[in-house]
């Protein structure tokens, strides 16, 4: 069984930074897309962006452009989500998630609360 | 990217079959046969259901079965049982290059 274990919760400012992470196991991080989806409270799924296991030039939704970085560290098998500028509709639930390479995404983390307040 | 078009609400009764569909354009849906389908319950993180389009993972109940005709995708849960009571998403690749979530459906056993 895939496990994908997120950093915890956090609390920023308006127009802070947020840097979360998703540490798997060597196997899962060199042979899986890891991908980042988001879900404000009560709301939907949206897709924010994806890496690869080879390297590469990670790829995001358009809406995030200029906002997200998506990048991984092999010794640790860990891949990471910054978000910057942070306004209050950015507070929501973080999760990473696997991806064999048909845009799937067949585990998920336990997910990591991001919450905006000032 | 526009959110695929789901259903907000859905119910049955158990033993019943429902099916939730999933419409997109022909820049996702009905381009590439990358729909899949999640499952969240209440606090929970998504499980796969269906991959491809009808694939389903091991460990997934033969209930559960995918379809897609043009730029509609559907899922359909046959024997519906009280567990079945959660929140279903569908998934899509699109040719910009993302990937695009329908806005959810509730399924409610009654």
């Amino acid at each position: 069984q895939v496990q994908l274990v997120q950093s915890g919760a956090e609390v920023k400012k308006p127009g802070a930074s947020v840097k979360v992470s998703c540490k798997a196991s060597e196997h899962t991080f060199r042979s899986n897309y890891m991908h980042w989806v988001r879900q404000a409270p009560g709301q939907g799924l949206e897709w924010m962006g994806m890496i690869n296991p080879n390297g590469g030039i990670p790829s995001h939704a358009q809406k995030f452009q200029g906002r997200v970085t998506m990048t991984r560290e092999t010794s640790t098998s860990t891949v990471y989500m910054e978000l910057r500028r942070l306004r209050s509709e950015d507070t929501a639930v973080y999760y990473c998630a696997t991806d064999p390479g048909n845009y799937y995404f067949d585990s998920w983390g336990q997910g990591t609360l991001v919450t905006i307040s000032s | 990217q526009s959110a695929l078009t789901q259903a907000a609400s859905v119910s049955g009764s158990p033993g019943q079959s429902i099916t939730i569909s999933c419409t997109g354009t022909s820049n996702d849906v009905g381009a590439y046969n990358y729909v899949s389908w999640y499952q969240q319950h209440p606090g929970k993180a998504p499980k796969l259901m269906i991959y491809d389009v009808s694939d389903r993972p091991s460990g997934v109940s033969n209930r559960f079965s995918g379809s897609k005709s043009g730029n509609t995708a559907s899922l359909t849960i046959s024997g519906l049982q009280a567990e079945d009571e959660a929140d279903y998403y569908c998934s899509s690749y699109a040719s910009s290059g993302s990937v695009v979530f329908g806005g959810g459906t509730k399924l409610t056993v009654l």
